[in-house]
């Protein structure tokens, strides 16, 4: 069993939607989580990171943490074709040189 | 966000041939940077986790030999690909994490081995 399984996709949905993109884990010591977006043939763009449970919005995009659930989600409110890419969820213990663990990610495709 | 170049951007080589690539932090002191591959539709793979001045740490089944890592300073880091073969072609990407803890990743280098 992988220690973070993401929501394989691949998800399309109509322009204007909310996007519910997800992650579970398994370790209980992560408490760094990182959602990351990207695009074909491009580096992963850092979207939105927290420390440990609770929510944080940016714009359009809001991140949700359950620890005790082991329970990440991002949503994407008023989804745009933009947003078509691959998001990558990611997260990582409490530790200066600890290494992330990212999901296999799950591609978005937003359709006008 | 903090910004991380790498270069070059796309490099097509023969087998045999050795390749450097760059990663630097551009407006940020990175006090660990990683190296990454990632072959089409798949996840990033992590190869390996170094420290500025030190050996870098490679993860199992990654050839250390074949891969080598210098992290010169806090905002530069390179990989270099020696003797590549066509099973090396892959996107090579780098990632720099700075003192907030914040990791950020460079655009990727495309490694074409004929």
């Amino acid at each position: 069993q992988k220690e973070v399984e993401q929501d394989p996709g691949p998800l399309s949905v109509p322009e204007g939607a909310i996007v519910s993109l997800n992650c579970t884990y398994s370790n209980s010591a992560f408490q760094y989580f990182m959602w990351y977006r990207q695009y074909s043939r491009k580096g992963p763009e850092l979207l939105m990171y927290t420390y440990s449970s609770g929510n944080k919005e940016d714009g359009r995009f809001t991140a949700q943490v359950d620890k005790s659930s082991k329970y990440i989600s991002l949503f994407i409110r008023d989804s745009q074709p933009s947003d078509s890419a691959t998001y990558l969820c990611a997260m990582r213990e409490d530790t200066n040189a600890g290494k992330s663990t990212f999901g296999d990610g799950t591609t978005l495709t937003v359709k006008p | 966000g903090a910004v991380v170049s790498q270069h070059p951007s796309r490099v097509i080589c023969k087998s045999g041939t050795s390749v450097k690539i760059e990663c630097r932090s551009l407006d940020f002191q990175a006090t660990t940077m990683f190296w990454y591959r990632q072959f089409p539709k798949q996840s990033l793979m992590l190869m390996a986790t170094s420290n500025e001045g030190s050996k870098a740490t490679y993860e199992q089944g990654v050839e250390k030999d074949k891969f080598l890592i210098n992290h010169a300073s806090l905002t530069l880091s390179t990989l270099t690909v020696t003797s590549a073969h066509p099973e090396d072609s892959s996107f090579y990407i780098c990632s720099a994490r700075a003192r907030n803890n914040e990791q950020f990743f460079g655009p990727g280098t495309r490694l074409t081995v004929l």
